[in-house]
């Protein structure tokens, strides 16, 4: 599955606490991608990666910060959980002369 | 920013008909239209894609349409099998430019197929 892991897999936390959930691949792909994934709203983009430390913002970013100090490696950080942010999240990665994301296996985050 | 819509949210349908769902997107600049396939608790897999300069694409069972002018585009399943059942989200962007490769999904179909 495209050489790609997300960690950890499932995490509960509560309200209030910081929580940073990573996304590696193995790939050397450029692009990076976060997505939450709710009913009804299908996966909507938070923030995105076009290179080591150039990331940008998505369609839901407010409450989340990124950061990829590594090609491999991209962090997704709630720097004060709100049950709105309970969710799962999903990473993605594209090549730099593909059109195709694949997609890591997810988060399951529940915060209280 | 591009916004897509994706019709029906669910759709039920018995072994060996046939399943349609349809997408629509706001930008014309979008040139990129995948079509995702997630199993419960899996990951969202690409099953099928379609570029602007193409109107029609197949593989096996399953085929895309794409209409430019209405902006609209459609995924076809064929003599459905249950383990068709599953999620599937259509989406759309732009390939190349300063777009970074970036994706609006819409908000999916659950397809049930009955045996």
């Amino acid at each position: 599955d495209a050489g790609i892991t997300q960690s950890p897999r499932h995490k509960v936390t509560e309200t209030g606490t910081p929580v940073t959930l990573r996304c590696h691949q193995t790939e050397n792909h450029r692009y990076m991608y976060w997505y939450r994934q709710d009913p009804g709203h299908g996966l909507r983009l938070i923030h995105y990666s076009y290179g080591v430390k150039d990331t940008d913002k998505g369609e839901v970013s407010d409450g989340y910060s990124v950061s990829r100090s590594k090609t491999e490696d991209f962090l997704l950080t709630l720097e004060s959980a709100t049950s709105s942010q309970t969710s799962v999240y999903f990473c993605a990665i594209k090549g730099a002369n593909q059109e195709t994301q694949y997609f890591g296996p997810g988060t399951r985050l529940l915060v209280l | 920013g591009e916004n897509v819509e994706q019709h029906p949210s669910t759709l039920s349908v018995q072994e060996g008909d046939s399943a349609v769902i349809k997408c629509t997107y706001s930008d014309s600049a979008s040139n990129y239209f995948p079509w995702y396939k997630q199993e419960l608790g899996k990951r969202p897999q690409l099953i099928i894609d379609i570029r602007s300069n193409v109107g029609e694409k197949k593989d096996q069972r399953i085929a895309v349409t794409l209409n430019k002018t209405a902006k609209h585009f459609s995924l076809h399943i064929t003599e459905t099998q249950p383990e068709d059942s599953a999620v599937y989200f259509c989406a759309a962007g732009s390939a190349g430019g300063t777009s970074y490769g970036k994706l609006t999904f819409g908000q999916g179909t659950i397809l049930t197929v009955h045996p």
